[in-house]
């Protein structure tokens, strides 16, 4: 079966260091979308991505956040300054359609912000 | 705007009981609801869906759901539970005409008793 993926699984950095999580969603696939879910609470949505553009951004997803598909297959995050509050599991997917948007998740990376 | 929520963070309960978990969901339009479930370590993995039609959906591993719009509800079922049950459940609904991310519930966390 079709898996999304994300690299790393763990990235541990310093505030106000740059980060840059990866993943490579599913290869047919043209809706794509980062969440993430902070210690204990719920899974929040930050962007999703269609036609290499923003097609929706969270409150969460300001100025520090950005996202790119720099070659066609990986999907990336970057985080220009991270702060202690950026600490946690950020989820990648990736649907077909916009219908019935079936998301498929990674198994996320875990960004602990020191 | 949406929400999802799920009645219970923990459930306990031994082998061959049977599961039950609550999930109600606000949205006043045409909305599409799912269920996750994460192992632990693992990626977040699509358990059912429903889009319309029959409000009982049978996912994999041999849950099902039951939609009741009167109730803004889509509880998840599982007659009898095994070991490797043990994951933590989510909720998710999206709305066709609010964008294309998934809302999602707290999750809950299942104990499963060998």
């Amino acid at each position: 079966e079709p898996e999304v993926t994300q690299t790393p699984s763990h990235q541990v950095t310093q505030m106000g260091q740059e980060v840059i999580l990866r993943c490579v969603p599913i290869s047919n696939h043209l809706y794509f979308y980062w969440y993430r879910q902070i210690l204990g609470q719920k899974v929040e949505f930050l962007v999703s991505f269609y036609n290499n553009e923003i097609s929706e951004k969270s409150e969460i997803f300001d100025d520090q956040f950005s996202v790119e598909r720099p070659d066609g297959s990986n999907f990336t995050l970057k985080i220009r300054s991270t702060k202690l509050e950026d600490s946690a599991m950020y989820f990648c997917a990736s649907s077909e359609d916009r219908a019935k948007n079936i998301q498929y998740f990674g198994a996320g990376t875990r960004l602990s912000v020191l | 705007a949406q929400s999802v929520s799920q009645h219970n963070h923990h459930v306990i309960l031994s082998e061959a009981a049977s599961l039950e978990l609550g999930c109600n969901y606000s949205y006043g339009g045409t909305v599409n609801l799912f269920w996750y479930v994460q192992y632990p370590g693992q990626h977040l993995q699509l358990l059912l869906k429903y889009f319309s039609g029959d409000p009982l959906v049978k996912g994999i591993k041999g849950f099902e759901a039951e939609f009741i719009k009167s109730k803004f509800s889509f509880n998840l079922r599982k007659p009898s539970v095994q070991w490797s049950d043990t994951a933590e459940y989510f909720c998710a609904s999206y709305g066709r005409a609010a964008g294309n991310k998934l809302t999602f519930g707290g999750g809950t966390r299942v104990l499963v008793k060998p």
